[in-house]
């Protein structure tokens, strides 16, 4: 099945810096790759997401590229603020059951910290 | 508001003692399912549920029940729970079964089995 490594397990920058975070997926057949914030105390929420037909999307500071030959993307947040710090998590989607079911199977989770 | 809400938001319990954590979508979606967060692990899958009277299992159902009796209601039972159950807990929810629809998650629950 689909698995997701997800890379760095934690990360600290200084507010106004860049941060990276990127995943790597097992299934070539994984066409969609969303990216979850989970604030403190709070569940994940979307953020942003690209298809396999795409290979960057931006919104405003946070971008999203794929690598469909290298099975890997990435997530990237510029001129980073205090707000930012939280769990990112990247996904993959698997197909689940019959007809166009799917399923995300998520990363392990990285902890931005953005340091004022 | 939109929302899943999740209760209780924090749960101690002790080995064996039969417990269920509610959930309740507002947002009339097909689709609902259970996560369990665990430190270096992320979120993994419990049990979805496709529409009412439809759930199957995910990665890590061992332990877990779940039913889908009405629509909006998902609740999640551990009819003997142990240590290893420990965990943050999260259900969520999506309109469409594609894997695509975003999921909305609730606030999750932190139990404790001692």
């Amino acid at each position: 099945g689909e698995n997701v490594e997800q890379h760095p397990s934690t990360l600290s920058v200084q507010e106004g810096d860049s941060a990276v975070i990127k995943c790597t997926y097992s299934d070539s057949a994984s066409n969609y790759f969303p990216w979850y914030k989970q604030e403190l105390g709070k569940g994940p929420q979307l953020i942003i997401d690209i298809r396999s037909n795409v290979g960057e999307k931006k919104d405003q500071r946070i971008a999203v590229t794929l690598n469909k030959t290298a099975k890997h993307f990435s997530l990237h947040i510029t001129e980073t603020q205090p707000e930012d710090s939280a769990v990112y998590f990247c996904a993959a989607k698997l197909l689940q059951g019959s007809g166009n079911t799917g399923k995300l199977i998520f990363g392990q989770g990285t902890t931005l910290q953005v340091k004022p | 508001e939109a929302q899943v809400t999740q209760n209780p938001r924090y749960l101690i319990t002790v080995t064996g003692k039969k417990l269920t954590v509610t959930c309740s979508q507002n947002m009339n979606h097909e689709y609902m399912s259970w996560y369990r967060q665990d430190p270096g692990l992320g979120l993994r899958q419990i049990y979805y549920s496709m529409n009412v009277e439809v759930t199957d299992k995910g990665d890590v159902p061992e332990g877990y029940k779940v039913s889908r009796k009405e629509k909006r209601n998902f609740p999640l039972i551990l009819e003997s729970p142990s240590p290893n159950q420990t965990s943050l807990y999260f259900c969520a929810s999506s309109w469409g079964r594609d894997g695509i629809s975003p999921l909305h998650f609730g606030n999750g629950t932190r139990l404790t089995v001692t």
